[in-house]
C-alpha cells in the first residue's frame, strides 16, 4: 500500500521539451507539495496545494505549472526544460497546512535534462 | 533572511553515539523536524520539536533551544543502516491564513564504519 507514489521514477529527456510528473496519495490528506533536491542535495519548496487551492508558489520560473485535479492527485507539469532544471522531484502530502503535520514523501522522479 | 545551518558530513563507529547539530535564523519559527534520507530515497520523518527540551524515541532524541535558535539529533547505539543524510527542517509560518512551510538545511551526510 503505497502512501504517496509518483511517476514516472526516472526521466530522461533532451533541452526544450515539455515533460509531466504525477503524484497521488492515499492518505487522505488536505494538502500536498512538490520539492526539488539538486546535486547538492539541497531540498527546497516548490509549491503547495491544500484542497485544491495553490498556498505556496515559491520563486520557481512559470514554465513549472502545477495542477490539481482533486485532494489525492498533483501532478507538475513542466515546459522548454532546461539544463538547470536536473534534479530530483519529490511530491510530499500532509494532514494540512496549519498544523505541525509530518510530511509523507513520494519515491521521486529523477529527471534528467540532456 | 531564512538561514539553517548544519555539518556536511560526519562519521562515527557502529555501536557509537553521534550528535548532528542544526543552527537556524528564520523570519518566524513555529517548530523543528529532523528527517531521514537514505541515499535514492525519500526522506522520512524522525521527529518534531516545538518546545525547548529533549524528545526521546527510541535510540534518536532530539533536542531544541529555541532561545540559541539551535536542535541537535542524538542518534545512540548507531547500526549500520544509520547511515543517511539527516535533514532539518525549520517550519515557519507564511505571512497570512495560518499557514507554514517548511525550509530544509542542506543535510549531515552520516558515514558509520564497522
Amino acid at each position: 500500500d503505497t502512501a504517496v507514489s509518483q511517476t514516472p521514477k526516472y526521466l530522461v529527456t533532451q533541452m526544450g521539451n515539455d515533460k509531466s510528473i504525477k503524484c497521488e496519495q492515499n492518505l487522505g490528506h488536505d494538502t500536498m507539495y512538490w520539492y526539488k533536491q539538486d546535486s547538492k542535495k539541497f531540498l527546497k519548496i516548490m509549491f503547495s496545494y491544500n484542497n485544491k487551492e495553490l498556498i505556496i508558489n515559491e520563486t520557481v520560473p512559470n514554465r513549472f505549472s502545477p495542477k490539481s485535479p482533486d485532494k489525492a492527485h498533483l501532478n507538475l507539469h513542466i515546459n522548454s526544460l532546461e539544463l538547470g532544471d536536473s534534479a530530483v522531484y519529490f511530491c510530499a502530502s500532509s494532514q494540512d497546512l496549519q498544523g505541525p503535520y509530518e510530511q509523507y514523501f513520494g519515491p521521486g522522479t529523477r529527471l534528467t535534462v540532456t | 533572511g531564512q538561514n539553517i545551518d548544519q555539518p556536511t558530513e560526519m562519521t562515527a563507529t557502529e555501536g557509537a553515539i553521534v550528535q548532528i547539530n542544526c543552527t537556524y535564523q528564520t523570519s518566524g519559527f513555529n517548530g523543528l523536524f529532523w528527517y531521514q534520507q537514505h541515499a535514492g530515497e525519500a526522506p522520512t520523518f524522525l521527529s518534531y520539536n516545538v518546545l525547548d527540551g529533549l524528545e526521546e524515541k527510541g535510540r534518536f532524541s532530539s533536542f531544541l533551544s529555541r532561545s540559541k535558535g539551535y536542535s541537535y539529533l542524538l542518534l545512540k547505539e548507531l547500526q549500520m543502516k544509520d547511515s543517511a543524510s539527516y535533514l532539518c527542517a525549520v517550519r515557519s509560518p507564511l505571512i497570512s491564513g495560518g499557514y507554514n512551510k517548511l525550509i530544509f538545511g542542506a543535510g549531515t551526510r552520516l558515514a558509520v564504519h564497522p
